[in-house]
């Protein structure tokens, strides 16, 4: 079956840096793939849609420039978070698909915490 | 109204129980319907895709009213290791393929 990488799994960092997180379809080419935020006891919420060779369409509310992503391959898409701050400690899951009928695969996860 | 609403949890239940989950969606363009189960602090992982003509797989029950726009999930003789939160998924055709979570159904089964 498909199968997305992501990495890192967690990441503590200060506040005012940038921490970038891959996301790798190991097995099949995505030219879509999404990156979704979810808040302790809430559920996932969708940040953008990356797309291969064009630029990620951002939902309302989430800032392109602080959230950059960078879909460069048919195989990776990256997200980075860039200024971070404490405000921006959240579960990052980007996830990917073969199919819409067959559903979407999701990375593990990574735990950011911004200090 | 959100997009995607589900029953609020937390649901607990005995072992053995048979407990159901309900799902509505306000979007008519959603095409395609899944139920996901998510453990405490780990990824989404897909449980079914949901069909119109209904669908099981051993002891879960997935179930589509596309005309009530409603998707339920029925889980019969449940073990404790169904506990967990249960996420409705449907995913949005005319809006290039991405996927709308409910807020998700926490579910405890108790020994």
């Amino acid at each position: 079956g498909a199968v997305v990488s992501q990495h890192p799994s967690w990441v503590i960092c200060k506040s005012g840096t940038s921490v970038k997180i891959e996301c790798r379809s190991l097995d099949f080419q995505a030219t879509t793939m999404f990156w979704y935020r979810q808040f302790p006891k809430q559920s996932l919420m969708l940040m953008a849609t990356s797309n291969e060779g064009s630029k990620a369409t951002y939902e309302q509310g989430v800032e392109k420039d602080k959230f950059l992503i960078n879909h460069a391959s048919l195989t990776l898409s990256t997200l980075t978070v860039t200024s971070a701050h404490p405000e921006d400690s959240s579960f990052y899951i980007c996830s990917a698909g073969t199919g819409m009928n067959y559903g979407y695969t999701f990375g593990s996860g990574t735990r950011l915490t911004v200090v | 109204r959100k997009e995607v609403e589900q029953d609020p949890g937390p649901f607990n239940v005995p072992e053995g129980a048979t407990v159901a989950f309900n799902c509505t969606y306000s979007n008519s363009a959603s095409q395609s319907f899944f139920w996901y189960r998510q453990d405490c602090r780990k990824e989404p992982k897909l449980l079914m895709s949901v069909y119109s003509s209904g669908n099981e797989d051993g002891r879960f029950t997935a179930q589509l009213n596309r005309a009530s726009q409603y998707i339920s999930l029925l889980i019969r003789d449940s073990k404790l290791s169904d506990s967990a939160t249960y996420l409705c998924v449907v995913i949005l055709y005319n809006q290039g393929g991405k996927l709308i979570f409910g807020q998700g159904t926490e579910l405890s089964v108790k020994p």
